[in-house]
């Protein structure tokens, strides 16, 4: 059974960096894409980013110039960086795995965790 | 860049009924992008319907999705209480990569 679980600090202050970690069981991370997707309290879902095990990243264009997502295949871990946060990126953020092939869609997820950006 | 768009915004159901949600894109799309998502409160989305009209794994087959082009349905017979929730339209391959649609609720008449 394939899990995701992520982790990291739920709090952040403002102007520093939001540090998450996606922890992945059941199955190599080498053998998929995988993704961060956020919501913020109360309203939609947005793409952040994926990565594949060989590094290979895209990005949201609106966040692109703050996003570093990264990858640690002997931990079967993906991470997620964004900096110089401020109270918009206040969210609940989700790991992903993205399913390749003709349809590209988001098959499973984790819990999803609060950050609140606040100081 | 496509800008989805769907409605209602919330949709009043009575157990046993049917709902029909419906996801418009701003221009024509290839169908095969086109995936719907269930969120429920406190709960990851979880992937109903991909390539506009194939179930995903473990899916009841009250779920259905059609469409082509720019219109895209999202149909539900017979509601059971667990499907009270919020549903989301998702794009592939515009800019950004992939972009949702700002949801419908459906809710308890």
């Amino acid at each position: 059974q394939v899990q995701l679980q992520e982790s990291g600090p739920g709090l952040v202050k403002p102007s520093e960096t939001l540090s998450l970690t996606c922890s992945v069981s059941g199955v190599s991370i080498t053998t998929s894409y995988w993704a961060w997707i956020r919501q913020p309290p109360g309203k939609g879902l947005e793409w952040i980013g994926y990565i594949y095990f060989s590094g290979n990243t895209n990005y949201n264009p609106s966040l692109e110039s703050r996003v570093t997502i990264s990858v640690d295949s002997s931990k079967n871990q993906f991470s997620l960086q964004l900096t110089s946060v401020a109270a918009a990126d206040t969210a609940v953020y989700y790991c992903a795995r993205l399913k390749t092939g003709r349809s590209k869609t988001f098959d499973l997820w984790g819990q999803g965790t609060l950050v609140t950006v606040s100081s | 860049e496509i800008v989805l768009t769907q409605s209602p915004g919330t949709l009043s159901v009575s157990p046993g009924e049917r709902a029909t949600l419906s996801c418009r894109a701003s221009q024509g799309i290839d169908s095969d992008y086109l995936a719907w998502y269930q969120q429920k409160p406190g709960q990851a989305p979880r992937l109903l319907v991909q390539g506009a009209s194939t179930r995903a794994t473990g899916i009841p087959d009250r779920f259905s999705g059609s469409g082509a082009g720019t219109d895209f349905t999202l149909t539900i017979n017979r509601l059971e209480p667990e499907d009270f929730a919020v549903y989301y339209c998702q794009l592939y391959g515009s800019s950004p990569l992939f972009t949702f649609g700002p949801g419908t609720r459906v809710d308890i008449k």
